[in-house]
């Protein structure tokens, strides 16, 4: 069925190193897959998305990463910073191409 | 600001009660969603409109849940008669676009938090 998944609930690094949080989805038919960051007490920010007919992305310290092979999505952020604490999801989009499917989230710790 | 404006924030009422939701999304996107969240979880879909048209409902939306969107702007989900497991974050996002949704990302506002006692 339509699921997405993170590896891993929590991940902790310190303040200048690179990060790298996976997501795994189960939809072969999925064509389009999307990173959002979720602070406390907001809602989801969009970081950066990758449609199917891509392996990679890169974005500004981040990068996507696509294997539909395994069916694997990563993103890497490069430098992380304080700021960058926070929720982050990745999402595919339902069957019907109306709606997006969030996966659990992994929560990034960046310690000084 | 030019993002997607939810109004209230948060809302605590008592079980049984209506409460209502208002969604202004991003100046010109036809598209608007709305989501909830619970703890520890990501967002999970309730329904889609395409300027005014409801174009899509999760079967998550009970029929106490109604949302609006009656000029293709802004927005309002309504639950009714609410219950404990209503107590939950509820998004509102909104894009541009046409055809599948994956020509323009979806953008979130920061939620109305429901407290139900």
């Amino acid at each position: 069925g339509e699921s997405v998944g993170l590896h891993l609930p929590t991940l902790s690094v310190q303040e200048g190193d690179n990060s790298i949080i996976n997501c795994a989805y189960s939809n072969s038919a999925s064509d389009y897959f999307i990173w959002y960051k979720q602070e406390s007490g907001k809602g989801p920010q969009f970081i950066i998305d990758i449609r199917s007919n891509m392996d990679k992305r890169q974005g500004q310290r981040v990068t996507v990463l696509l294997n539909k092979t395994v069916k694997h999505l990563s993103l890497q952020i490069a430098a992380t910073q304080p700021g960058d604490s926070a929720v982050y999801f990745c999402a595919d989009v339902n069957q019907a191409g109306t709606a997006l499917i969030f996966g659990k989230g992994t929560t990034l710790s960046v310690s000084s | 600001d030019t993002g997607v404006s939810q109004d209230p924030r948060h809302k605590i009422t008592k079980r049984g009660q209506n409460v209502t939701f208002r969604c202004d999304p991003i100046s010109e996107h036809n598209r608007l969603y709305w989501y909830r969240q619970t703890l520890g979880q990501g967002p999970e879909f309730l329904t889609y409109f395409q300027n005014e048209a409801q174009l899509e409902k999760s079967r998550l939306l009970s029929d106490r849940f109604s949302a609006e969107r009656p000029k293709g702007s802004f927005s309002t989900l309504e639950i009714q008669r609410t219950e404990q497991g209503d107590s939950a974050m509820y998004l509102c996002a909104s894009s541009l676009g046409t055809g599948d949704i994956s020509n323009q990302p979806q953008h979130f506002g920061d939620g109305t938090r429901l407290s139900i006692l």
